[in-house]
């Protein structure tokens, strides 16, 4: 079964709206880590959260993490149109957390 | 520094052929992991190897997949007597260590077509 689950599946925006973008997962975790896609590309790293961090930011990004709801969530501000992409969050099965599950992941579709 | 090299990008192969996909780690980075897109589809993990040694391999098929990661040379993901389920993008990723919260960074993916 999943380990990671995003929600919701889709999203379409407008250029310069916030999106929000959920992950539940279901074991203890070590991290929580966040990526991006491109169609037919491969994945980029956009942030890692540990488990003992609520909150990151990184540019326009900002993940949170509530262990207790074993939940996260993703939150692209002021987007754009580049931004369209799928994005997953992963858990990993390895102490070292490099070894990851991905959820399905959101598509996001910023439109101009 | 290179980024993770895979190739081919594309590899399209006949029923019952082989596929052997390859992947050059990035500069410095002794841990390699093979992942399987299908389409519509998250990332599923299949191994996970460093240099001459196979960690954990609980996400391969347990016939017609192989991993190895020699020494010297790329890694190597083969698949034996390819089926049509065969059919998925293979993504491999790299990480300098095995050290908690590392990231890894991941290639352009092979993408399998088997007719």
């Amino acid at each position: 079964s999943q380990q990671g689950e995003e929600d919701p599946q889709a999203l379409s925006i407008q250029e310069g709206e916030n999106a929000t973008m959920n992950c539940s997962y279901k074991t203890s975790i070590n991290n929580l880590q966040w990526y991006r896609q491109n169609s037919g590309r491969g994945l980029v790293h956009l942030i890692l959260i540990r488990s003992n961090e609520r909150e990151k930011h990184s540019g326009r990004l900002r993940v949170t993490l509530d262990t207790s709801k074993k939940s996260s969530s993703l939150l692209i501000t002021a987007s754009r149109a580049a931004d369209t992409a799928s994005y997953f969050c992963a858990t990993a099965i390895n102490q070292a957390g490099t070894a990851l599950i991905f959820g399905k992941g959101t598509t996001l579709s910023v439109s101009s | 520094n290179a980024g993770v090299m895979q190739n081919p990008r594309h590899l399209v192969r006949r029923r019952g052929q082989e596929a052997r996909l390859r992947c050059s780690p990035m500069k410095g980075h002794s841990h390699v992991y093979w992942y399987r897109q299908l389409p519509e589809e998250g990332l599923k993990f299949m191994v996970y190897l460093q240099k001459e040694n196979i960690i954990d391999e609980s996400g391969m098929p347990k016939e017609r997949f192989s991993a190895e990661f020699p020494k010297e040379g790329p890694s190597i993901l083969r698949i034996q007597q390819v089926v049509r389920g065969d059919s998925a993008a293979y993504f491999c990723a790299s990480s300098p260590s095995g050290q908690e919260n590392t990231e890894a960074f991941f290639g352009q993916g092979t993408r399998l077509t088997v007719v």
